[in-house]
């Protein structure tokens, strides 16, 4: 069934260095993604997004690349700063085959950023 | 310019009540997206306006659940005979409307059935 999940629930890195939060999803038939960030008691924030016809883009200090042939998404954040600090949600559509634009969405990764 | 609003910030209710919940969306964004939250959870698709219209209402759970946008600007999302169940962070999105546009989320309405 359709399903978009996350590898590890948490992730902890130093300042600095750089993350790397990976993604899984299920339905091939999905050809848009994106990534989310969200701080405690706020709603989610866009970072970034993929379309299927892409295998990278690049935001300021974030990267994010899909590989369609695992059915693989990863974000990459350089530098990493304590601002970093968050739950990231993966969320995959399917415009193409569904002409809805409802997001689904794993269940986060959280981010812990040491000082 | 504005984001998305959502009133109230919280709401507390006793189970079987009536509830409210109001979603600005950013001015001219034409598509409008409710999702619910649980705690530790992703967002959960419940559903999308574009326009006046629900053009999917795929995710709402049962027939308690009702979400209303008459002039194709705020919408409220409506909850009859609340259970303890519908405790949960409910989120609302706006888009441009086109395709693969960008979602932006309002902060959220926190509900707690008692």
């Amino acid at each position: 069934g359709e399903s978009v999940g996350l590898h590890l629930p948490t992730l902890s890195v130093q300042e600095g260095d750089n993350s790397i939060i990976n993604c899984a999803y299920s339905n091939s038939a999905s050809d848009y993604f994106i990534w989310y960030k969200q701080e405690s008691g706020k709603g989610p924030q866009f970072i970034i997004d993929i379309r299927s016809n892409m295998d990278k883009r690049q935001g300021q200090r974030v990267t994010v690349l899909l590989n369609k042939t695992v059915k693989h998404l990863s974000l990459q954040i350089a530098a990493t700063q304590p601002g970093d600090s968050a739950v990231y949600f993966c969320a995959e559509n399917m415009w193409g085959s569904s002409n809805t634009g409802k997001l689904i969405f794993g269940q986060g990764t959280t981010l812990q950023v040491k000082p | 310019g504005a984001g998305v609003s959502q009133t109230p910030s919280n709401k507390v209710t006793e189970k079987g009540k009536y509830v409210e919940l109001r979603c600005d969306p950013i001015s001219g964004h034409t598509a409008l997206y409710w999702y619910r939250q649980s705690l530790g959870q992703g967002p959960e698709f419940l559903i999308y306006f574009q326009g006046t219209g629900a053009a999917d209402d795929s995710g709402l759970p049962n027939d308690r659940f009702f979400a209303v946008r008459p002039e194709g600007s705020v919408s409220t999302l409506k909850i009859q005979r609340t259970e303890r169940g519908d405790s949960a962070v409910y989120l609302c999105a706006s888009s441009s409307g086109g395709v693969q546009e960008t979602q932006y989320f309002g902060p959220g309405t926190r509900l707690l059935v008692l």
